[in-house]
């Protein structure tokens, strides 16, 4: 597609279960970043995909977070044993150049709510 | 620790004036500056961006300002019109780090 992929939109799980979230990046850009956005903060890196390199997951808020990547293009973002903290929305953006100083393009996100 | 400040949640403007976008930082490694504009339900959009070696980059309708010794940057939008309405975000990188820092964002209202 023209775009980046987020699925599903919205996400309504209870408390303890555990969530994929999922990204189709544009095919090519090889940068895939995941953050998110809690309500009237700011964007927060959870963690950036570079080509083959080994992830930075410096973001991750806990180990109950993981993503992964396949093959250098879609990615799925783990939350295990959700808590109701985790409720946000989760944008994930790819770019073509590394340091995606020339902006990035974002999906629409997931909207996460843990009840 | 908010590394980048835009200290006013919301913004209203009467449409075809301008609109001006605060952002402050306290990184002085911060080097490349980016303002995003976000609709309900979508994702950001990157609008423009400025390098540090400069002090004022423009593009159509919106202009940014750098202002590196009072660690201060504004967008200006002019004129305003009703699509502008959305929350604006600023965010900013230091070199060789490609993790934005982002501000809470701005919501512009843009009045009729």
């Amino acid at each position: 597609g023209a775009g980046v992929s987020q699925s599903p939109s919205n996400k309504v799980t209870e408390k303890g279960k555990d969530v994929e979230l999922r990204c189709d990046p544009i095919s090519g850009h090889t940068a895939l970043y995941w953050y998110r956005q809690s309500l009237g903060q700011g964007l927060e890196f959870l963690i950036y995909f570079q080509g083959n390199s080994a992830p930075d997951k410096s973001g991750l808020p806990s180990d109950r977070f993981s993503a992964e990547r396949t093959g250098g293009s879609v990615s799925t973002l783990t939350i295990q044993r959700t808590q109701q903290e985790d409720s946000a929305v989760y944008l994930c953006a790819s770019s073509f150049d590394p340091q995606g100083t020339l902006g990035y393009t974002f999906g629409s996100g997931t909207r996460l709510t843990v009840v | 620790d908010q590394q980048v400040k835009q200290n006013s949640p919301s913004l209203s403007v009467q449409e075809g004036r301008i609109s001006i976008l605060n952002c402050d930082y306290t990184n002085s490694m911060f080097d490349y500056f980016l303002w995003y504009k976000k609709y309900p339900a979508e994702g950001p959009t990157f609008l423009i961006s400025i390098s540090s070696i400069k002090d004022k980059n423009e593009d159509g309708r919106f202009t940014v300002f750098l202002n590196k010794s009072a660690k201060h940057l504004s967008l200006h939008i002019v004129p305003s019109q009703p699509g502008d309405s959305a929350v604006y975000f600023c965010a900013a990188s230091a070199e060789s780090n490609y993790q934005l820092i982002w501000g809470a964002g701005t919501k512009l209202i843009i009045k009729p």
